[in-house]
């Protein structure tokens, strides 16, 4: 499978406890996405990075939230101090450089319950 | 901020009947793209359009990319119940570095077989 990865699917805890989840992008892609959603709504944009670097940060990324994709493939995502508005699907997307826009490729999530 | 409008939120149709669906914005875009979303799964890419005008089909699919950059419309023909899902709009600009997406709230199809 040459998709985008996402690890773990489901993810369950306690409000309080740091939760890291990881993506994988298709091989070639060097731009890679993080989007949140919620139930109801379409992706919201959380952060970019061209391939090590984090070019923007999108104001839903609290202090909390962390992003690093420390060689240019994979990357992770940290939440600290969950609390239960940090439930949601959080979706990895990936696209190739190039002349123009190319179009993201999205994994099928991490869904995130805080209790 | 950039906003999509999204329309019908929902859709209950028969078998065998098409769907239209459309998105406005209140920005201009340089890609519109439709994606499709089942249930605890990412959203999967349908069709981009990158030129105003721009007119693609893909199967029983077929989207335009409106002359003034702010809207988009997807048309399924013959739906048959696989059909069923969530359908986003997403509008891509290339301002800077950045090529982030915005997505509309989805629009919920359902096919009663």
């Amino acid at each position: 499978d040459t998709g985008v990865s996402q690890d773990p699917r489901h993810k369950i805890t306690k409000r309080g406890q740091n939760v890291t989840f990881r993506c994988d992008p298709i091989s070639e892609h060097n731009r890679l996405y993080w989007y949140r959603q919620t139930l109801g709504q379409g992706p919201e944009f959380l952060t970019y990075f061209q391939n090590e670097a984090q070019l923007e940060k999108s104001r839903l990324l609290s202090d909390r939230f962390s992003a690093e994709r420390p060689k240019g493939s994979f990357s992770t995502l940290e939440i600290q101090r969950t609390e239960q508005g940090d439930s949601a699907m959080y979706l990895c997307a990936s696209s190739s450089t190039g002349r123009g826009l190319s179009p993201l490729h999205f994994g099928n999530g991490t869904r995130l319950t805080v209790t | 901020g950039q906003q999509l409008n999204q329309s019908p939120q929902s859709m209950f149709i028969q078998e065998g009947e098409d769907v239209s669906m459309n998105c406005t914005s209140s920005s201009i875009f340089n890609t519109w793209l439709w994606y499709k979303q089942d249930p605890g799964e990412g959203p999967v890419l349908l069709i981009a359009l990158y030129k105003a005008g721009e007119l693609t089909s893909n199967g029983r699919l077929t989207a335009q990319f409106g002359i003034t950059r702010k809207d988009s419309f997807l048309n399924i023909s013959a739906s048959i119940p696989s059909d069923v899902g969530i359908y986003f709009c997403a509008g891509q600009s290339s301002g800077g570095s950045n090529y982030k997406l915005t997505f509309g709230k989805g629009t919920l199809l359902t096919v009663n077989p």
